[in-house]
């Protein structure tokens, strides 16, 4: 069966370091991969797309790398602050649209 | 631009009771989706709409959820009875729609039902 696995449930990090979250998919072959942040009683909010063909795309302080053999993809925010903290999904997208999402990194970055 | 509105915000039922849920989306949005997303996992798509077709319910328990979006605009998903299982965020998202990967959808602050 499709499984989506998102590195740890909590990831805490010192303020202006990178940090460095893990999405991990098998049995999917996905169109384009997403992110989005979530923070609490809030819905999610789309931050990044990366298609299946494309290694890299950077947005501001954020980076995404998708590795479709390695069936990974990394989502990196560099000098990161205390307002970056928050949960963050990633999501696959197949042929269909539909999303499927991850169950979450929740990330909180110290001051 | 107003996003996606949901309501009621909370709700509180015993099991075996009804419940709705409203969403109204963002204006001009053709797809709208409905996802539950239980405390600790990611969304989970229940049913979408393409204005007011359904275009994937496979996720949807039929046998006690129910979605309509009549006139192609606002949405309900009702649950009768509930369960204790369904305790959850419904999260209300919609898109304008578009072919290929540039359809971004738009979610709403969602509604936590607590079954008890």
């Amino acid at each position: 069966s499709q499984k989506i696995e998102q590195n740890s449930e909590a990831l805490n990090i010192q303020e202006g370091k990178t940090a460095t979250l893990t999405c991990n998919y098998t049995n999917y072959s996905p169109a384009y991969l997403q992110w989005y942040r979530q923070d609490p009683g809030r819905g999610p909010v789309f931050l990044l797309l990366i298609r299946e063909n494309e290694k890299e795309k950077r947005k501001e302080r954020l980076k995404v790398t998708f590795d479709t053999t390695l069936k990974q993809s990394l989502f990196h925010i560099t000098a990161s602050q205390p307002a970056d903290s928050a949960t963050y999904l990633c999501a696959l997208t197949g042929s269909a649209r539909q999303l499927t999402f991850g169950s979450g990194t929740q990330l909180t970055v110290l001051p | 631009e107003a996003g996606v509105a949901q309501s009621p915000r909370y709700k509180i039922i015993e099991k075996r009771q009804s419940v709705a849920f409203w969403c109204n989306p963002i204006s001009g949005h053709a797809t709208l989706y409905w996802y539950q997303q239980i405390l600790g996992q990611g969304p989970k798509l229940l049913i979408q709409f393409q204005n007011n077709g359904v275009v994937d319910d496979s996720q949807l328990p039929k046998d006690r959820f129910s979605a309509e979006r009549l006139k192609g605009v606002d949405s309900t998903l009702k649950i009768q009875p509930a369960k204790l299982e369904d305790s959850a965020v419904y999260l209300c998202a919609s898109s304008l729609g578009l072919a290929g990967d540039s359809d971004t959808q738009y979610f709403g602050p969602g509604t936590r039902l607590t079954v008890l």
